[in-house]
């Protein structure tokens, strides 16, 4: 069993804070890495996938960095809003799918 | 609305039975994902299918298996039923000629409750 470990496991922000999260996933045996917003409720929503070593990825204010040789992934949301209130999920892609245990983020108005 | 349909959304059963969990992957994805989360773990992911065909395995207990239709539909089956296989199960699609660093879309889930 592969370890794909998240920090901070929850985080409380005030709107308009800028906040990031950590994954940390195995370096070896690497294909990609997925990062998922999941609110309450819901189903878990693609944020983005990312294959490539000092890849950068960019939506809206949320974007992320990838770097495989050290086994970490970094997610930034820039101005958090109340709507950005969701657990954040990393998965490690190597021969199977090992996801994280999740932020959870909780943006106080 | 991720495209991906499951039935059914709720379904409660007795130990020692067996049930059907369906899902449709939206229309043009060929590959389908299941995963099983319990209330005391995270998202696990179970299998894997590409345009019918087995293509990752997860930890899927042997009493559970799945298959991919010729129209693309999924359908996981789940025997013997314990306690512990009370979960919410999710389906995913997406597109993945064949990799995995494709964006997969969940299905809204099917909640199973053993009794």
């Amino acid at each position: 069993i592969l370890n794909v470990e998240q920090s901070p496991q929850s985080l409380h922000v005030q709107e308009g804070d800028s906040t990031n999260f950590t994954c940390s996933f195995p370096s070896s045996n690497f294909y990609a890495l997925h990062w998922y917003r999941w609110e309450t409720a819901k189903s878990p929503e693609a944020l983005f996938v990312m294959t490539l070593n000092g890849d950068e990825k960019k939506k809206g204010q949320i974007s992320a960095t990838l770097n495989t040789k050290e086994g970490y992934s970094y997610l930034y949301i820039k101005g958090s809003q109340p709507e950005d209130s969701a657990t954040y999920l990393c998965a490690f892609t190597g021969n199977q799918f090992y996801f994280g245990t999740g932020t959870s983020l909780t943006v106080i108005p | 609305d991720s495209g991906v349909t499951q039935t059914p959304k709720h379904l409660i059963t007795a130990t020692g039975q067996r049930v059907t969990l369906r899902c449709s992957p939206r229309s043009g994805d060929l590959s389908v994902y299941w995963y099983q989360q319990s209330l005391d773990q995270g998202l696990q992911f179970l299998i894997q299918y590409y345009n019918g065909e087995e293509r990752a395995k997860g930890n899927i207990l042997e009493r559970f298996s799945a298959q991919q239709f010729p129209d693309l539909h999924s359908e996981l089956n789940l025997s013997s039923l314990e306690l512990g296989d009370s979960a919410l199960y999710f389906c995913a699609s997406s597109v993945a000629t064949g990799g995995a660093a494709y964006e997969q879309y969940f299905g809204p889930g099917t909640r199973l409750t053993v009794t």
